[in-house]
């Protein structure tokens, strides 16, 4: 089945640490790829997203992400995690309509 | 910045009564949605929303649940007869329709959490 899957569950790291959350999408053809991020309590926020050109894309607070069309990829990257960035991270695609992964929660440690 | 307004930011009903979430979408959006998260588990499409009718929805969108836009401002979600598994958070989303402009992004509202006890 065409999917979204965010392939880490939990993720712990400490202040200062490189983080890397890995998506892939199964959907075939043009794709809108995006990642939000939901804070304890809070509801959806856009992160980041891709629609064409430079597959790097520069997001919110220090965020990218890169699309690897060969790959199905749109992992994304902050070389410095802050303990604010503790919350839940979703890969989404629009297929007709937004898709989320699994989320994935990322927990920092100070 | 425009916002969706969700209320009540949180619900409790008794299993079996009904229930009317709303939402505030931005004002020059044409496309809605309504989301739903069961705790612990990810963030699932019910339903969107386009020129006054239902353009998808998904298998959890059954007879119980439907959606309204009364009055050109108010978007709502009921459902008739909750059930214990209808305990989630719903959220609400609004975007501009294709042709409006390159931006895709949804907007969420903050969410309205529903206990069904």
């Amino acid at each position: 089945a065409q999917s979204v899957s965010q392939h880490n569950h939990h993720v712990i790291l400490s202040e200062a640490a490189s983080l890397e959350l890995g998506c892939n999408y199964s959907y075939g053809g043009t794709v809108n790829l995006f990642w939000y991020v939901q804070y304890p309590g809070q509801h959806l926020q856009l992160l980041l997203k891709y629609f064409s050109g430079d597959p790097l894309v520069k997001g919110i607070k220090g965020f990218e992400a890169e699309f690897i069309k060969s790959k199905f990829s749109f992992n994304l990257r902050k070389p410095s995690v802050q303990w604010s960035d503790t919350a839940e991270y979703f890969c989404a695609v629009i297929k007709g309509k937004l898709i989320f992964g699994q989320g994935t929660e990322l927990s920092v440690k100070p | 910045e425009p916002e969706v307004t969700q209320t009540p930011s949180h619900q409790v009903t008794q299993m079996g009564q009904e229930v009317i979430l709303r939402c505030v979408p931005i004002s020059n959006h044409l496309y809605f949605y309504w989301y739903r998260q069961i705790l612990g588990q990810k963030v699932e499409f019910l339903v969107s929303f386009y020129n006054n009718e239902i353009s998808e929805k998904s298998e959890i969108f059954d007879d119980q649940f439907s959606v309204e836009r009364p009055d050109g401002s108010n978007f709502t979600l009921k459902i008739r007869s909750t059930k214990l598994e209808d305990s989630a958070m719903y959220f609400c989303a609004s975007r501009m329709a294709p042709g409006q402009g390159m931006n895709y992004g949804y907007t969420f509202g903050s969410g309205t959490r529903l206990t069904v006890v």
